[in-house]
């Protein structure tokens, strides 16, 4: 199956710090990227979808100024979150998926973000 | 909106039995896709098994069986020989389809269940 990386894998900053993670399709090229937040042994929540070139969708109750989706190219995805607090600690991943006729998602391996 | 319910937070199973993990959906749509997700404790998503709504078969994989209830709107997994291995967090899913039959969007997950293989 196609391949999706994120980058990076765990990362711990201090409250008040800018956080980037990025996620890539590796031999695939995704024309909808989605971003998932997923809590201890609960769900995943997706947070926004993203198409390549254009703005991303937020999910209701998810802050877009927060958390910055950027899909610049068909095979990148990043996911910004500013001003970080304790509250953001949480494992978030990403998925990625061909066009429209495909209905399977291909899944990034994750990554566990600790804010201090 | 769709809704995804699993009412098993958690299960367990000897190795080499067979276990039975329920979902239920809530839509009103006709056209949509049901999937099986495995989270092992790496937590990299795997997909196990995908159902189209518009078959009537129920969907297998290896080891793997689904059984699809259209009308009671029920899609249970099945694993057969359980391995150590399987060991996982299970998610239901569903994508409903447009009338075109092309993907409309988003999955919806349910809340998992928590299936442990003991030896």
């Amino acid at each position: 199956g196609a391949v999706v990386s994120q980058h990076p894998s765990w990362v711990i900053c201090k409250s008040g710090t800018s956080v980037k993670i990025e996620c890539r399709s590796l031999d695939f090229q995704a024309t909808t990227m989605f971003w998932y937040r997923q809590f201890p042994k609960q769900s995943l929540m997706l947070m926004a979808t993203s198409n390549e070139g254009s703005k991303a969708t937020y999910e209701q109750g998810v802050e877009k100024d927060k958390f910055l989706i950027n899909h610049a190219s068909l095979t990148l995805s990043t996911l910004t979150v500013t001003s970080a607090h304790p509250e953001d600690s949480s494992f978030y991943i990403c998925s990625a998926r061909v066009g429209t006729l495909y209905n399977e998602q291909f899944f990034g391996p994750g990554t566990r973000l600790t804010v201090l | 909106a769709q809704t995804v319910t699993q009412s098993q937070p958690e299960m367990s199973v000897q190795e080499a039995e067979t276990v039975t993990l329920s979902c239920t959906y809530d839509t009103s749509e006709n056209n949509y896709y049901l999937f099986w997700y495995k989270q092992p404790p790496s937590r990299q998503m795997i997909l196990v098994i995908r159902q189209e709504a518009y078959k009537q078969q129920n969907a297998t994989e290896n080891r793997f069986s689904v059984n699809f209830q259209k009308a009671a709107k029920s899609f249970s997994l099945k694993i057969s020989d359980s391995q150590l291995g399987d060991t996982a967090m299970y998610f239901c899913a569903f994508r409903q389809l447009n009338a075109g039959g092309t993907s409309y969007g988003k999955l919806t997950f349910g809340q998992g269940t928590i299936l442990t293989v003991h030896p």
